[in-house]
């Protein structure tokens, strides 16, 4: 059964800080990997998606990395700012349901 | 192009009840599947459908159900709500239903079970 952990749970840094965020899994037979934002009370907000096959995506201040064989992908914010602050998730999809499976998140906090 | 809507945004229902949710996934989008975000339990999923066919379950009980339409519109059903059913419900929709497709969200419904 796949499980997917994130480390910290919790991340409050000042602005403009660059910050790193870690997932872990244990089954590394992936489809895919996801990272999404979620706004209090919001739904999800797609930010990057790696293939199994990708060892990284970029976009903007965001850096995905990959690495299926030890099971561990992180999520790089350059030059943080308060409207990053958000809950971030991380998501693989495996299995022969394709579901997703999702961590519980890392909040972050960004201060002025 | 228009997101994944869902609607009602906000329901509350009592306990024993029963309550239909609805998901529009975006345009060309085939497949919709569901999931639960409870503070304890996380995301959790319910279900995908594809082709007006459900392809996968999660490990729910069988109050949950769910179809979609010929025009990949899907709804979800929860009969006899209990306590423990409060939960931001959200749809994703993806063009197919093969593993490498990236999943699109809505932005959920909130349910509040009385």
């Amino acid at each position: 059964k796949q499980e997917v952990t994130q480390i910290p749970a919790a991340l409050s840094v000042p602005e403009g800080e660059n910050l790193v965020l870690n997932c872990s899994f244990t089954d590394s037979a992936i489809y895919n990997l996801q990272w999404f934002r979620q706004d209090p009370g919001k739904g999800l907000t797609s930010l990057l998606l790696i293939q199994s096959s990708q060892r990284e995506q970029t976009s903007g201040r965001l850096n995905a990395s990959l690495d299926k064989s030890s099971g561990r992908s992180t999520l790089y914010i350059a030059a943080s700012q308060p409207g990053d602050s958000a809950t971030y998730l991380c998501a693989v999809r495996g299995g022969s349901n394709y579901k997703l499976t999702f961590g519980k998140g890392t909040l972050l906090t960004v201060n002025p | 192009k228009a997101g994944v809507t869902q609607t009602p945004r906000y329901l509350i229902k009592t306990r024993g009840q029963q309550v239909t949710l609805s998901c529009s996934p975006i345009s060309g989008h085939r497949s919709v599947s569901w999931y639960q975000q409870t503070p304890g339990q996380g995301l959790q999923f319910l279900f995908e459908y594809f082709s007006e066919t459900q392809r996968n379950k999660g490990n729910f009980p069988g109050r949950f159900s769910g179809r979609q339409f010929s025009n990949s519109r899907s709804e979800m059903n929860v009969s006899t709500l209990e306590l423990g059913d409060s939960a931001l419900y959200l749809c994703a929709s993806s063009p197919t239903s093969g593993g490498d497709n990236e999943q699109f969200f809505g932005p959920g419904t909130r349910l509040t079970v009385l």
